[in-house]
């Protein structure tokens, strides 16, 4: 069983509105949560990084929020964009020796 | 500054042949790393180098995998002989510093090897 589990798989939005990405995870033990976005036939790209004691951060129209507690996070995307259409990992870093551990991702289309 | 780069972007071989994957890191960056994905699964790791060194290669899944990183630059993923399993993006990345805690990493924009 995966580590790190995202929701919805996918999801398709109208330009403009607003969508919230979930990630659940199981990493123990924890010293980092980050988002990325990886567009079609590129690399994944670093959106945000939190550790434990921060709860929210944010980038742009990108807002991730953390809960160490119950280990959850989410990724909130504010005014869509179709530029925003992308795939959304969620990804923990083992605390200790710093492994990744990877979701699938949040595939995200956002249509006119 | 240059990016994280890979070559070849695409590669489509047979079965029982052989492939060499190569990743160019930011310069300076001593950390570098090699994933994959395969179809409809997440990423995982396969190993990790500081400067010319294998700090990591826990996730390499067998010994058809050869990585070097000769001089601390440059690195090379050899498969040999490649099974159709091996079919997958493979992504290559690099950052500055172990041990802190953010620990960034720039990722290539990948290879995708195909095996038939």
């Amino acid at each position: 069983k995966n580590q790190v589990e995202q929701s919805p798989q996918s999801l398709i939005i109208l330009e403009g509105k607003n969508c919230t990405l979930q990630c659940n995870y199981t990493v123990s033990p924890f010293s980092n949560l980050r988002w990325y976005k990886q567009d079609t036939g590129r690399g994944p790209v670093s959106l945000t990084i939190m550790t434990f004691s921060e709860n929210t951060k944010s980038n742009g129209r990108y807002t991730a929020t953390l809960d160490a507690d119950t280990k959850q996070s989410s990724l909130h995307i504010t005014a869509s964009q179709l530029s925003d259409s992308a795939s959304y990992i969620c990804v923990v870093s083992e605390g200790g020796n710093n492994r990744l551990a990877f979701g699938k991702g949040n595939q995200v289309v956002v249509i006119p | 500054e240059a990016g994280v780069t890979q070559f070849p972007s695409h590669s489509v071989i047979e079965k029982g042949q052989t492939v060499t994957l190569r990743c160019d890191p930011i310069s300076g960056h001593d950390n570098l790393y090699w994933y994959r994905r395969v179809m409809g699964k997440e990423i995982k790791f396969l190993l990790h180098f500081v400067k010319e060194s294998k700090q990591d290669e826990s996730g390499m899944p067998n010994n058809r995998f050869l990585a070097e990183r000769t001089g601390g630059t440059y690195s090379t993923l050899k498969v040999q002989p490649a099974e159709l399993e091996d079919s997958g993006v493979y992504f290559c990345a690099s950052s500055s510093r172990a041990g802190r805690i953010y620990n960034e990493q720039f990722f290539g924009p990948g290879t995708r090897l195909t095996v038939l």
